[in-house]
């Protein structure tokens, strides 16, 4: 029972280089989700998807950017990081009307 | 858009006592969670409310949804060490199943 798988766990970047946040599920969820967690922010929502091929954006989605092509997989791309993107990033899912997600454990990403 | 509010940031207690935290909104939410998170983990959902009133126990945590529906109490009994960890009150917020969550309540507990 995997859940929702992230990696890599951990990441130092360069400023400007990019990266991608990967997120995997296997319980056939239609739902996901990619929040940041910042020291006294709480979690914060970045962008979310209803299913392939649908995805819109969150609260905080500049500098972000996603796209869907399996229910599956959620991937999260920094096209040119900042230090500002130093952050706890969380993938998570759910079905449809059920507010129970299950995140993943994280990625903790340092941008110097 | 709809904001959360967890006070205090911290909360430090004595193993075996009781502690309360609430949630509370200038908007109504029709579902209030409750989630967990330990150190180094994602967050975990303990208890889900779907009505104004309900009052659900998930072991030794209580938790209560509102009647105004703007707040929500998260109540644990008889503290223990694993106790430790970020609480989150949570609502959905727009469609589909977006969720809105609190800034959190970091829970220390003293043996």
């Amino acid at each position: 029972n995997a859940g929702v798988t992230q990696t890599p766990k951990f990441q130092v970047l360069k400023t400007g280089q990019s990266m991608t946040l990967q997120c995997a599920q296997d319980m056939n969820h239609e739902y996901m989700s990619w929040y940041r967690q910042d020291p006294g922010m709480g979690l914060r929502l970045i962008h979310y998807s209803v299913g392939a091929g649908i995805t819109d954006q969150g609260e905080v989605p500049n500098g972000y950017n996603v796209s869907r092509s399996t229910t599956e997989d959620f991937p999260l791309r920094l096209l040119s990081a900042a230090p500002s993107q130093t952050s706890v990033y969380f993938c998570a899912s759910s079905s449809p009307g059920n507010y129970g997600y299950t995140f993943g454990s994280g990625t903790r990403l340092t941008v110097v | 858009g709809q904001q959360l509010n967890q006070s205090p940031q911290s909360m430090f207690i004595q193993e075996g006592e009781d502690v309360s935290m609430n949630c509370t909104s200038s908007s109504i939410f029709n579902t209030w969670l409750w989630y967990k998170q330990e150190p180094g983990e994602g967050p975990v959902l303990l208890i889900a409310l779907y009505k104004a009133g309900e009052l659900t126990s998930n072991g030794r945590l209580t938790a209560q949804f509102g009647i105004t529906r703007k707040d929500s109490f998260l109540n644990i009994s008889a503290s223990i060490p694993s106790d430790v960890g970020i609480y989150f009150c949570a609502g959905p917020t727009g469609a589909n199943s977006k969720l809105t969550f609190g800034k959190g309540i970091t829970l220390s507990v003293r043996p």
